[in-house]
């Protein structure tokens, strides 16, 4: 099993260009989640599905936008990317949703400067 | 934000040593509790969960004192190995399948030969 897939490893955008993270779990896991963690700071949900065909905003998600494409896949969209936005993102996914003892299993994150 | 507070570290040690973890949670909602290990530029993996009886895992043991809302990992006899970020992460449950993983900033551990 790969667990779970990031692409890219890397990113460099100017202001304002948009790009898609992709995201892909081969665990059968229902939840999957977005994070970004940037220096100081501990890491911070963007969005989060708890089941396919759900969506749900976390603490940060001001200038995102996701998609649970099906069980697997869920990606991350920058519309218009911000300077802010350069941060390490990283995409995880649990057997079952929030509230529960699951382990959150990370991908190897995505990097993303923007200039 | 319910928040997640650690010691900041850097946690210098040499190698053999044993080095103590604290973490304070602001929330008294229920919970769960879970200690994660992220390697420089590498994801966050989990280590251990933390149960209200404590638990041990070989030379990891977790803490948990729900009265005081406070956590602890102690490691024990260190390794090179053992070097990395250590990162306190409590889990806000509001029922069903709304709940909210916080993550504390991590504390920073060396071990030093």
């Amino acid at each position: 099993n790969a667990g779970v897939t990031q692409t890219p490893k890397f990113q460099v955008l100017k202001t304002g260009q948009s790009m898609t993270l992709q995201c892909a779990q081969d665990m059968n896991h229902n939840s999957m989640y977005w994070y970004r963690q940037d220096p100081g700071m501990g890491l911070r949900l963007i969005y989060y599905s708890a089941s396919e065909g759900t969506t749900d905003k976390g603490e940060v998600p001001n200038g995102y936008n996701v998609s649970r494409l099906n069980k697997r896949e869920f990606s991350l969209r920058l519309e218009s990317a911000a300077p802010s936005q350069t941060s390490v993102y990283f995409c995880a996914s649990s057997e079952e949703p929030v509230g529960g003892r699951e382990t959150q299993y990370f991908g190897p994150g995505t990097r993303l400067l923007v200039l | 934000r319910k928040e997640v507070e650690q010691d900041p570290g850097p946690f210098n040690v040499p190698e053999g040593a044993t080095v103590a973890f604290n973490c304070t949670y602001s929330n008294s909602v229920s919970q769960s509790f879970f200690w994660y290990r992220q390697d420089c530029r590498k994801e966050p993996k989990l280590l251990m969960s933390v149960y209200s009886s404590g638990n041990e895992d070989g030379r990891f043991t977790a803490q948990l004192n729900r009265a005081s809302q406070y956590i602890s990992l102690l490691i024990r006899d260190s390794k090179l190995s053992d070097s990395a970020t250590y990162l306190c992460v409590v889990n806000f449950y509001y029922g069903g399948s709304q709940g909210n993983l916080i993550f504390g900033k991590g504390t920073k551990l060396s071990v030093k030969p």
